[in-house]
């Protein structure tokens, strides 16, 4: 069975501070994404990362994706308040037909 | 425009009505999916579909359907209803069967009374 686990869960961080999330899973996959979602709202699309190897940045946000270790790390640079959310991984697996997302790292920017 | 959509946005029902939800997606996807995301935020895939066909289809209970009368639409018939249902549902799409990058709908939040 396919599973997603993100840690941490919870991230409390002051602005200007730099963090990580990381995200782990348990079967080959090279397909990993991560998803943000404000409060009562829906999911938004961050990262698609395909590869080993790859690397996306998008503002203070940076995703990478380590096939061999089955790992994706999404760092946050000089956090500001508009990033508090939950951020959601997600991986695929095509011949499972299966789709499994992590249980969210719900972020809180502090001024 | 809006890309996948869904309604109602609220629901409020009794135990034991049926009920639907619908959902549309303008992007020309080819793939649609249903997830409930419970109180803890946690989501779970329910169902996907693609080109009519029913390509997973997850361990939940068969009062639950999908239904998809074309490639732009997948709704949900939900049927004797139970509190353990209350939660948001979204609605999904992705270009392919092959899961991929995907598209959210607003979701609809279930309340059963």
């Amino acid at each position: 069975e396919l599973k997603v686990e993100q840690n941490p869960l919870f991230l409390s961080m002051q602005e200007g501070k730099n963090y990580t999330i990381y995200c782990n899973y348990s079967t080959t996959s090279d397909r990993l994404y991560w998803y943000r979602q404000d409060p009562g709202k829906s999911l938004e699309s961050l990262f698609v990362l395909l590869s080993n190897g790859a690397v996306k940045q998008e503002g203070r946000l940076m995703a990478s994706l380590d096939t061999k270790a089955r790992l994706s790390t999404l760092h946050i640079t000089a956090a500001v308040h508009d990033l508090s959310a939950t951020y959601f991984c997600a991986v695929d697996s095509v011949n499972n037909n299966d789709m499994r997302f992590g249980a969210g790292t719900r972020l809180t920017v502090k001024p | 425009d809006t890309a996948v959509s869904q309604t109602p946005k609220y629901l409020v029902t009794q135990m034991g009505n049926d009920k639907s939800i619908k959902c549309e997606q303008n992007l020309g996807h080819d793939t649609m999916y249903w997830y409930k995301q419970d109180s803890k935020k946690f989501l779970k895939i329910m169902f996907s579909y693609n080109n009519k066909e029913l390509i997973i289809n997850e361990t939940v209970p068969n009062r639950f359907s999908p239904k998809s009368p074309d490639k732009a639409h997948l709704n949900l018939h939900i049927n004797s209803l139970e509190l353990g249902d209350s939660a948001v549902y979204f609605c999904a799409s992705s270009q392919d069967y092959s899961f991929g990058e995907q598209f959210f709908g607003p979701g609809t939040r279930l309340t059963v009374l």
